[in-house]
């Protein structure tokens, strides 16, 4: 099947400093990419849509100036955390729609961010 | 926002039948069941899908009742690696994820 990786997959950061995750679709192209975060004992809680070419749609109260999302390949999304602060500290996952023809959406292993 | 609701958690013996309940009254002619499960720490992994009419694959069958209103997972033989928790979520195809709180399913040995 069709597999997403994300790149790092834990990241520890000083508060203030920025961090870059990757999410790459591996043997299929991906004009729509999405990304979650989830809390400890929480669910997925969708943060943006990420269309290749074009700006993201995030969804309501995320911050769009604070995690900036590019998609400028279809293989590949990036979600950088600006500068972060320990309550930006949570599990960020991305997914990408599937294959043409696929209805299916195909999850990343995750990133582990924690902010000191 | 999600349109689903499942228990919390539930159990189940190694090797008996787990069957994971989800209510989806509120689901509109053109949406979708899906089921999603999340092992700790890891992405959710797709498990099947269904629109009307019950499913079956490898790991999975889905029940989808004549009204659509309610939908069981079923996992035939639960294993201790089937431990994890279980999403059950609407959309129509091609649409955003919205995941709901899911059921975490213990199987005990």
């Amino acid at each position: 099947g069709a597999v997403v990786s994300q790149h790092p997959s834990r990241v520890i950061c000083k508060s203030g400093t920025s961090v870059k995750i990757e999410c790459r679709s591996l043997d299929f192209q991906a004009t729509t990419m999405f990304w979650y975060r989830q809390f400890p004992k929480q669910s997925l809680m969708l943060m943006a849509t990420s269309n290749e070419g074009s700006k993201a749609t995030y969804e309501q109260g995320v911050e769009k100036d604070k995690f900036l999302i590019n998609h400028a390949s279809l293989t590949l999304s990036t979600l950088t955390v600006t500068s972060a602060h320990p309550e930006d500290s949570s599990f960020y996952i991305c997914s990408a729609r599937g294959p043409q023809g696929s209805n299916e959406q195909f999850f990343g292993p995750g990133t582990r961010l924690t902010v000191l | 926002d999600a349109k689903t609701t499942q228990p919390p958690s539930m159990d189940c013996a190694e090797g008996r039948a787990a069957n994971l309940p989800c209510n989806h009254s509120t689901i509109s002619g053109n949406e979708y069941v899906y089921w999603y499960r999340q092992i700790h720490s890891q992405g959710p992994q797709y498990i099947i899908h269904g629109l009307k009419n019950n499913e079956t694959n490898e790991m999975a069958s889905l029940i989808i009742t004549e009204d659509r209103k309610s939908s069981t997972l079923i996992l035939p033989h639960a294993t201790l690696r089937d431990t994890a928790v279980y999403y059950c979520i609407v959309r129509v195809h091609w649409d955003q994820f919205y995941f709901g709180t899911g059921t975490s399913l213990t199987v005990i040995p």
